[in-house]
């Protein structure tokens, strides 16, 4: 079992460009959700997606946007960056009910 | 609105000694689930310990342990046999029940003295 796996690992980007980063769930988990951790911070909660539509949100704007697949796996893009999007994004699965498992994150940092 | 609240922002052990490290929560809800994630310089979270908060008995896994205090809406992790492995940042938790969205509290960075 590959767990949660996420791509890329490292992305650099310019302010006001649109990036997309991807999750593919641990193998039988139908919850896909997303987390911004800024540096020496907690990770915060963006979206969660289950069955191809957002079942919840966290207090992140509009330019933070997802999407879920029918095999589950789920991206996350941001529009028009900013510095302060600089983070770690990481992705989270679970199946209904049960414990998230974590992937190792994408590193982004917005110059 | 649910808070986890860390005030060690970090902690140190030496090699087989015991450490415990505290976590505060707030919510209203009944109906919730308290976990202990560690975080390694490989970033990748890793779950430490469950406690679901219907539950008087307080969990254990090998070396972890965790003393919940419902009423006082408290969490704390005790560590024993402290293990060079263990040096990470902790991360209190607080998952609502019926969903995953998780509430992470700000850390705690232990490190393990050998």
């Amino acid at each position: 079992d590959a767990g949660v796996t996420q791509s890329p690992t490292h992305l650099i980007k310019t302010r006001g460009q649109q990036v997309t980063l991807r999750c593919s769930p641990k193998s039988g988990h139908d919850t896909v959700s997303w987390y911004q951790q800024a540096l020496g911070q907690g990770p915060q909660f963006i979206f969660q997606y289950y069955e191809e539509e957002e079942r919840q949100r966290g207090n992140f704007p509009d330019r933070f946007s997802g999407h879920q697949f029918p095999n589950y796996s789920s991206e996350l893009n941001v529009n028009a960056l900013l510095l302060g999007d600089s983070a770690l994004y990481l992705c989270a699965s679970s199946w209904t009910g049960a414990e998230a498992f974590f992937g190792q994150g994408t590193r982004l940092t917005v110059v | 609105a649910q808070t986890v609240t860390q005030s060690q922002p970090e902690m140190s052990v030496q090699e087989a000694e015991t450490v415990t490290l505290s976590c505060t929560y707030d919510t209203s809800e009944s109906d919730y689930y308290l976990f202990w994630y560690k975080q390694p310089p490989s970033r990748q979270m890793i779950l430490v310990i469950r406690q679901e908060a219907y539950k008087q008995q307080n969990a254990t896994e090998n070396r972890f342990s965790v003393n919940f205090q419902k009423a006082a809406k408290s969490f704390s992790l005790k560590i024993s046999d402290s293990q060079l492995g263990d040096a990470a940042m902790y991360f209190c938790v607080l998952g609502q029940g019926g969903s995953e969205k998780l509430v992470f509290g700000q850390g705690t960075k232990l490190t393990v003295n050998p």
